[in-house]
């Protein structure tokens, strides 16, 4: 069965520190690749998705990800972050042709950005 | 104003009482979901439908059941078979299902209290 790992359950940073958050999945057909965001008190977003083309996407806010076939990941990144930021961050994959209409999400990482 | 409206948002519940939660999509998608969110679980598929009258159980489909006879409507009843069903649903919908490049948009919520 499919499923996605993400690596850390909660990062705390300062503000303008530098963010990567992990995600690997498993799967070894084609695949649909998300980050969403759940900012307090409000509904899933989507960050960033990648379906094709360049494994280097750029989202909203400042922030991208990296799609590593090889490694079967998609790590979510920005340079600066701001107390905005916090949040709590889910790594999804769906699976292209796949019997089932599944969009298979991570457990989720909190992000907390000190001010 | 498109998008995904659940209802009520807050919901509680007498022990043995069946209930049902209200998902309604005015963007013209085919494919519907409910997933369920507790903390650290991430988001975990409960049942989702890729067209009218047809859907499929998800991951955690025990206690639960859902009907599709509107390509606007999915809801969820949350049976008393459902051992433990104090959490937060929530309803997405896409374009298309299985294979489709497009991504999942999510309503707000629905946080479901068994008393």
């Amino acid at each position: 069965a499919q499923s996605v790992s993400q690596h850390n359950h909660h990062v705390i940073l300062s503000e303008a520190a530098s963010l990567e958050l992990g995600c690997n999945y498993s799967y070894g057909g084609t695949v649909n690749l998300f980050w969403y965001v759940q900012y307090p008190g409000q509904h899933l977003q989507l960050l960033l998705k990648y379906f094709s083309g360049d494994p280097l996407v750029k989202g909203i806010k400042g922030f991208e990800a990296e799609f590593i076939k090889s490694k079967f990941s998609f790590n979510l990144r920005k340079p600066s972050v701001q107390w905005s930021d916090t949040a709590e961050y889910f790594c999804a994959v769906n699976t292209w042709g796949g019997s089932q209409g599944n969009l298979i999400f991570g457990k989720g990482t909190k992000l907390s950005v000190k001010p | 104003d498109g998008g995904i409206t659940q209802s009520p948002k807050y919901l509680f519940r007498k022990e043995g009482q069946n209930v049902t939660l209200s998902c309604e999509q005015n963007l013209n998608h085919d494919a519907m979901y409910w997933y369920r969110q507790d903390p650290g679980q991430g988001l975990r598929l409960i049942y989702y439908s890729q067209i009218v009258n047809d859907f499929q159980k998800g991951d955690i489909a025990e206690g639960y059941s859902v009907s599709r006879e509107k390509k606007e409507s999915f809801p969820l009843t949350v049976t008393s078979a459902q051992k433990n069903p104090t959490a937060f649903y929530l309803c997405a919908s896409s374009m298309e299902g299985t294979s489709g490049n497009t991504e999942a948009f999510f309503g707000q919520g629905t946080r479901l209290t068994v008393v």
